[in-house]
């Protein structure tokens, strides 16, 4: 079985500053690990993925996340915010040796102050 | 090139209605998969094709749903009875062949009233 635990549903950031999205996962296979971005009336968009390559992954826009299989975690980070990054955010893991079936987290919602 | 798109883009139907979302993937695509939606939270998997064949149908909730792909490329979602709690945005997704991205369509926003 594999889930994924979003820890915040909301961050409020301000224009400028570090956002950090927290992740953690759970899987019986070693997994592949990615990050959605879901803007308002948008479909989702990938950012990043990990598919056991470098730990850190760099993404679009300016995102990256490490992968850390001791913490069983895998972090977003951008070093400053602009306001197009308000969105919801989502990590996932993929299922099965395939990577076929994804399994989301419950979100997180970003905004951004000006 | 064109994505993945999904009609109609919102549904309303009444409950014990019966109701189709259909689902066209990206050109070439042969994996084929659904999602839904509930407000708030994220996605679910719902089933995934493999060309033809449903591959893997276990995240389907119940008997009143199920999903074909008669010809590999377009799919539709047909929901019988429908119920209030089938209330959600449906997403469907392709992608180039089985563990590579999956590109996600709009989606369909679908109330039971």
């Amino acid at each position: 079985a594999q889930s994924v635990t979003q820890l915040d549903s909301h961050v409020s950031v301000s224009e400028g500053t570090p956002v950090l999205l927290r992740c953690n996962y759970s899987s019986s296979y070693s997994p592949s690990l990615f990050w959605y971005v879901q803007h308002p009336n948008k479909g989702l968009q990938l950012l990043l993925k990990y598919t056991s390559a470098a730990t850190l992954v760099k993404g679009i826009n300016g995102f990256e996340a490490e992968f850390k299989k001791s913490e069983t975690s895998f972090h977003l980070t951008k070093p400053s915010a602009h306001m197009s990054d308000a969105a919801e955010y989502f990590c996932v893991v993929s299922v099965g040796a395939a990577g076929n079936k994804l399994t989301f987290g419950g979100g997180t919602r970003v905004l951004v102050k000006p | 090139g064109a994505g993945v798109s999904q009609t109609p883009s919102n549904k309303v139907t009444e409950k014990g209605k019966y109701v189709e979302l259909r689902c066209d993937p990206i050109s070439g695509h042969t994996a084929l998969y659904w999602y839904r939606q509930s407000l708030g939270q994220g996605p679910e998997f719902l089933i995934y094709f493999q060309g033809t064949g449903a591959a893997d149908d276990s995240g389907l909730p119940n008997d009143r749903f199920f999903a074909v792909r008669p010809e590999g490329s377009v799919s539709t979602l047909k929901i019988q009875r429908t119920e209030r709690g089938d209330s959600a945005v449906y997403l469907c997704a392709s992608s180039s062949q089985t563990g590579t991205e999956q590109y996600f369509g709009p989606g369909t926003r679908l109330t039971v009233t």
